[in-house]
């Protein structure tokens, strides 16, 4: 069964840089056969997808957090992680990481996701 | 960007009740279209992909229709355990984007 799990502080301070890492386990990155993603969820913004990545570093960020995000994958490690910069109160939200099925075009549906992780910007 | 605009945005039915939650799209997006099922604490949950096509183990009770800026998701007999909310999901384009949500309840 695959499992995804996220870790990464749970308080950042605002204008600094959130950093998650999603660990996945039951599958590997680097087989090729899926994209993995980071999605937010806020009650003002709902649900929202920020990024996905292809295990050759192969990329794209939703085009509304324009050069803030960052994302990165080690298949060595079977991870992907993300980075936004420059955050703000708007960024606090419970991110997850998910599986994306399918490496092909129009294959973007989600069937498995981590647990979900708490992100509070605060100072 | 596409707007995806479900309604209602909750709802109250009783055990066996039909349910009928819409979802519409700010243009065309075909058939590209996903349902997902969260509940309280949880990770949402995929149920349809493909505007029409049920995930495996997923019970026949759910069901998805429509195309183009009109979908339907229907619970066809309520039951205690489908007590969630309810989203839909464009695939069209980047960025992807997802409907407000449906709170789904028991009367």
């Amino acid at each position: 069964q695959v499992q995804l799990r996220e870790s990464g502080p749970g308080l950042v301070e605002p204008s600094q840089t959130l950093s998650l890492t999603c660990t996945v386990s039951g599958d590997s990155i680097s087989s090729g056969a899926f994209w993995w993603s980071w999605i937010r969820q806020s009650p003002e913004k709902g649900l929202e997808w920020i990024a996905y990545i292809y295990y050759n570093g192969r990329s794209a960020c939703n085009s509304s957090l324009k050069s803030r995000c960052t994302i990165s994958v080690d298949p060595s490690n079977n991870q992907f992680s993300l980075r936004l910069t420059s955050v703000t109160a708007a960024d606090t939200a419970i991110y997850y990481c998910a599986r994306r099925f399918g490496s092909g075009a129009n294959t973007d549906w989600f069937d498995f996701w981590g647990q979900g992780t708490l992100v509070t910007v605060s100072s | 960007d596409i707007q995806m605009t479900q309604s209602p945005s909750s709802l109250s039915a009783s055990i066996g009740d039909r349910v009928t939650i819409t979802c519409q799209a700010s243009q065309d997006v075909r058939w590209y279209l996903n349902w997902y099922q969260q509940k309280p604490g949880k990770a949402p949950k995929l149920l349809i992909h493909g505007a029409i096509t049920l995930e495996p183990g997923v019970p026949s009770r759910f069901c998805g229709t429509g195309s183009g800026t009109d979908f339907t998701f229907t619970i066809s007999s309520l039951q205690p355990e489908d007590v969630a909310t309810y989203y839909c999901q464009h695939y069209i384009e980047l960025p992807l984007t997802f409907g407000g949500g449906t709170k789904v309840e028991i009367k």
